[in-house]
């Protein structure tokens, strides 16, 4: 079975830092685009960034282009999230999500990583 | 930047089928996927290149994509469906992928 387990959340101050991990299973983890959604309390879903399935392209929300940082380690087969300046707006559940083997969906996401920034 | 539209809400009574919309600029020109959420999950994708349902997705689900506007449809709606539902739009030439506002269904 495919999983997605991401950690690394938690509680940071206004302009501090995070990296959130993504270990997956079940799946040729090299074969496919991976990505990041977040969820604001309440709110809706947003996409956050891609990477494709061998790292040489990503791709980021304006809102968080030039702060975070997406990457992948496919020899482990982990995806990464470097998050950087963060402030109360960064508050949200970040998803892990696997890209549909023809692109344009996810197929499979994590149960969540919870980022709060708060002072 | 671009922006999809979903109804905030629609109701619909068990049996019965419910429609949700999402609006976009030329959305017919990009693929469409559709993803359920219920309180307290992550979303499960329902729908996608438009009019394709993964295995394990009820036939009762089906959805279109032309012009200006997507449209998943509930067949035979159940109260295992009541839940938050978001479109989802990806065009290979911007790659950015952006979601719907999302629309509750409430099965009455």
């Amino acid at each position: 079975d495919v999983r997605l387990v991401e950690s690394g959340g938690g509680v940071v101050q206004p302009g501090g830092s995070l990296r959130l991990s993504c270990a997956t299973s079940g799946f040729t983890f090299s074969d496919y685009a991976m990505n990041w959604v977040r969820q604001a309390p309440g709110k809706g879903l947003e996409w956050v960034s891609s990477i494709n399935s061998r790292g040489g392209g990503s791709y980021y929300s304006d809102s968080v282009k030039g702060r975070f940082t997406i990457s992948r380690d496919n020899s482990k087969r982990t995806l990464y999230l470097q998050m950087n300046s963060l402030s109360a707006e960064d508050t949200a559940v970040y998803y892990c999500a696997k890209g549909t083997p023809h692109p344009g969906g996810f197929d499979y996401w994590g149960q969540g990583s919870l980022v709060s920034v708060s002072s | 930047s671009y922006e999809l539209t979903q109804p905030p809400s629609v109701s619909v009574s068990p049996g019965q089928t419910a429609t949700i919309t999402c609006s976009g600029g030329n959305l017919g020109d990009k693929y469409v996927s559709w993803y359920q959420q219920k309180p307290g999950q992550s979303p499960l994708l329902l729908m996608y290149q438009d009019t394709k349902r993964p295995s394990g997705i009820p036939e009762r689900f089906s959805a279109s994509n032309s012009g200006d506007t997507a449209t998943l449809t509930i067949s035979g709606t159940q109260a295992v469906d009541e839940a938050d539902y978001f479109c989802q739009a990806w065009d290979s030439s911007t790659a950015p992928y952006v979601f719907g506002t999302g629309t509750k269904v409430t099965v009455l």
